[in-house]
């Protein structure tokens, strides 16, 4: 059974450009859920993804947007970045039942 | 709407003593929660969960934690803590629906 795994691990960009960052779920499980965790903070949620289509979605602006292929790996998009963005994202992946997340790693964004 | 306090930031305590970490939740319908670890740079482990039956719930490295409806708690307990044990600790609610809320956190750092 292969865990969640997320790429690239590390990022460094410029505020104003566009990141996608990448996870694939754990095996059988067919929703993914991403989340902000700034320093010193708890996750907050982003949105999550079931079977392909949004199914939820936190305080988050539309410039945060995501994806789900058919293989139920999932991709997160931000745009025109901020400072502010710079945070540890981490997608969690679950079945359809929702009631244990397994997380990947994270993947540390931070925007200069 | 859910949300969840984690009433002690930090807690410092000497290895082998016991140690209670606090977590408050509020919700209108019936949850589901968590205790999950963090470790420095890593995503999120879960430490244990309570779905429904015994309000005592068993979890890995011998933690458990105790759902108390009425005082809409969920304290994370452990008779006696190791060195490895120093991490952040964050609680989270679930409702069955699309979003996990978490806690801000709790650091418990162990000393020797």
């Amino acid at each position: 059974e292969t865990g969640v795994t997320q790429s690239p691990t590390h990022l460094i960009k410029t505020r104003g450009q566009q990141v996608t960052l990448r996870c694939s779920s754990q095996s059988g499980h067919n929703t993914v859920s991403w989340y902000q965790q700034a320093l010193g903070q708890g996750p907050q949620f982003i949105f999550q993804y079931y079977r392909e289509e949004e199914n939820g979605r936190g305080n988050f602006p539309p410039r945060f947007s995501g994806l789900q292929f058919p293989n139920y790996s999932s991709e997160l998009n931000v745009n025109a970045l901020e400072l502010d963005d710079s945070a540890l994202y981490l997608c969690a992946s679950s079945d359809s039942m929702n009631t244990e997340a397994f997380f990947g790693q994270g993947t540390r964004l931070t925007v200069v | 709407a859910q949300s969840v306090t984690q009433l002690d930031s930090q807690v410092p305590v000497f290895e082998e003593a016991p140690v209670e970490l606090r977590c408050n939740y509020s919700s209108s319908v019936s949850v589901y929660l968590f205790w999950y670890v963090q470790y420095p740079n890593q995503g999120l482990q879960l430490l244990l969960k309570y779905l429904s039956g015994s309000t005592l719930v068993k979890g890995i490295n011998g933690f458990e934690a105790e759902f108390n409806k009425s005082q809409t708690s969920f304290h994370l307990r452990k008779p006696s803590v190791h060195i490895s044990d120093t991490a952040e600790y964050f609680c989270a609610v679930h409702t069955g629906g699309f979003k996990t809320i978490f806690g801000a956190g709790t650091r418990l750092f162990v000393k020797a």
